[in-house]
């Protein structure tokens, strides 16, 4: 069966401080991959997507950034977090060419303090 | 282009009572829908979804949808509400397997013992 992971589950972090959040999915092969942020009170926000290694596509410009160096692996980064980068990230996979829907990961709770 | 409209950021009802979250779509063809629930500092999980079959569609924890073309709705209701069901419930919209998934904002139901 497919899983998704995503580490770590919280982190506080000082501004200006880097950033790096792993998302890992296993049980299939060639997903889409996302990351999502949702500020507190506020609803889903699509950040990237990915159809595939090294293949991402940005949403909103913003402070962050994401990769894919395996297939199966996406990363979300900042080189200086910011205050406004606070909120919880999610990431979720798909299958191509399926009506299933996403599977999201568990989520991390970042706060920048 | 698509969207999702979610009215009511905020439902109360009280245990054992109707639920109706209500969930109005846009999308220039025949759309893909789901209902998501999140619990608090959790992932997002699959309630249930619409694929282009039957128009009543009954999920898990006793939720249902139907998808109503002439209304561009898919309301969520369960009959009977349970202080379980306390969480945040988003819908989404595709407009086709594996494309990109537009999120509503979300509706935070809580359940008055």
């Amino acid at each position: 069966s497919q899983t998704i992971h995503q580490w770590p589950a919280t982190l506080v972090q000082p501004v200006g401080s880097p950033l790096s959040l792993e998302c890992t999915v296993e049980g299939t092969s060639n997903p889409n991959l996302y990351w999502y942020r949702q500020a507190a009170g506020r609803g889903l926000q699509l950040l990237f997507y990915s159809v595939g290694i090294g293949q991402i596509s940005s949403e909103v410009p913003q402070n962050l950034s994401a990769s894919r160096p395996q297939d199966r692996q996406f990363i979300l980064s900042s080189k200086k977090l910011l205050l406004s980068d606070s909120g919880f990230y999610l990431c979720a996979w798909s299958v191509k060419g399926w009506s299933g829907g996403y599977t999201f990961g568990s989520g991390t709770r970042l706060t920048v303090v | 282009a698509q969207s999702v409209t979610q009215l009511g950021s905020h439902v109360s009802v009280s245990e054992g009572a109707l639920v109706l979250l209500r969930c109005n779509y846009s999308s220039s063809v025949p759309p893909y829908l789901f209902w998501y629930v999140q619990y608090p500092n959790q992932g997002l999980q699959l309630l249930l979804k619409y694929t282009s079959a039957a128009t009543l569609v009954k999920g898990i924890n006793g939720f249902e949808a139907e998808f109503k073309k002439s209304e561009t709705s898919f309301h969520l209701t369960k009959p009977s509400a349970h202080m379980s069901d306390a969480a945040e419930y988003f819908c989404a919209v595709s407009e086709g397997a594996g494309n990109q998934f537009y999120f509503g904002t979300g509706t935070s139901l809580t359940v008055i013992p």
